[in-house]
C-alpha cells in the first residue's frame, strides 16, 4: 500500500473549522483515499472516503488535490467530541476484492474549549 | 442495527494460559479483520477472514496465534501460551462481501470496528 504523511498533532479551538492535511505523493490511479478516526478507548470509526472529486457527508468534507498527491479532511465546526487520532489511508484494489486497511500514526487532534 | 460486537471487553490471563477473543460482525457482513494495538502504538493488521476462509494472514505472528471464522457463529482469535508482550487491545472489524454496491467496487466498503478486547497478561 502507498504511504501517507500526516502531522503528528494539531490543535483547534472549539466551534472553529479544522483542516487536517495528508500527503500521498506516490498514490496510484486506482487508490481511494480513506479517513478514519479513533476516539480514546474506542475502536476506529469510518469518516469519509473519495477518489478524485471532493466529498461531503454528515461528519466531514474531503478535499482532494487535482493531482491527487494530497488531501485535506475538513471538520466544519470542531467539538470536544472530535478530539481523536485521525488516520489518512490509501486503499488499493486486490484480486480478492476487499483489502485490509493499513494504519499509520495519524494526527492527534486536540480541541480546546 | 447492532454494530460489531466483541467480547469480552477486558480479559486477564496469566502467562502460559490461552486467550480466546470473540467477534460478531455486523448483520450482512461476511468479512472480518483483526487488528492489534499495543500501548501507545498504532493499529497493526493481523488477519483478514471470510466465512471458513483465511484470505490474508500476513500480520499474524507465526506461532501461538490463530484465527477462524466458521460458517456459523462469531470469529475467534486464539492466543495460546500467552506472554506479557501479548498485552494489548485487539480490535475486530467487519465489512460487506465482495461485489459492487451501487456501482462502487467493494474494496471500498468501509470497515466497521468493535470497541476491542483489552488483554492483560500477568
Amino acid at each position: 500500500d502507498a504511504k501517507t504523511t500526516q502531522p503528528n498533532s494539531m490543535e483547534s479551538n472549539e466551534e472553529e473549522p479544522v483542516h487536517l492535511p495528508c500527503n500521498h505523493s506516490t498514490i496510484s490511479g486506482t487508490d481511494y483515499i480513506h479517513w478514519y478516526r479513533q476516539l480514546p478507548s474506542q475502536g476506529p470509526e469510518y469518516v469519509i472516503h473519495g477518489l478524485t472529486s471532493n466529498v461531503n457527508n454528515r461528519m466531514a468534507s474531503l478535499a482532494i488535490a487535482e493531482d491527487r498527491k494530497s488531501s485535506t479532511l475538513i471538520l466544519h465546526r470542531a467539538t470536544l467530541r472530535d478530539a481523536a487520532v485521525y488516520y489518512c489511508i490509501l486503499r488499493s484494489p486486490s484480486l480478492s476484492g476487499n483489502t485490509p486497511l493499513v494504519f499509520g500514526k495519524g494526527t492527534r487532534l486536540s480541541v480546546i474549549a | 442495527n447492532a454494530g460489531v460486537m466483541q467480547n469480552p471487553r477486558h480479559l486477564v490471563r496469566r502467562r502460559g494460559q490461552e486467550a480466546r477473543l470473540r467477534c460478531s460482525p455486523m448483520k450482512g457482513h461476511s468479512h472480518v479483520y483483526w487488528y492489534r494495538q499495543l500501548p501507545e502504538e498504532g493499529l497493526k493488521f493481523m488477519v483478514y477472514l471470510q466465512k471458513e476462509n483465511i484470505i490474508d494472514e500476513s500480520g499474524m505472528p507465526k506461532e501461538r496465534f490463530s484465527a477462524e471464522f466458521p460458517k456459523e457463529g462469531p470469529s475467534i482469535l486464539r492466543i495460546q501460551q500467552v506472554v506479557r508482550g501479548d498485552s494489548a487491545a485487539y480490535f475486530c472489524a467487519s465489512s460487506r462481501a465482495r461485489g459492487l454496491t451501487k456501482g462502487v467496487p467493494s474494496y471500498n466498503s468501509p470497515l466497521h470496528f468493535g470497541n476491542g478486547t483489552r488483554l492483560t497478561v500477568t
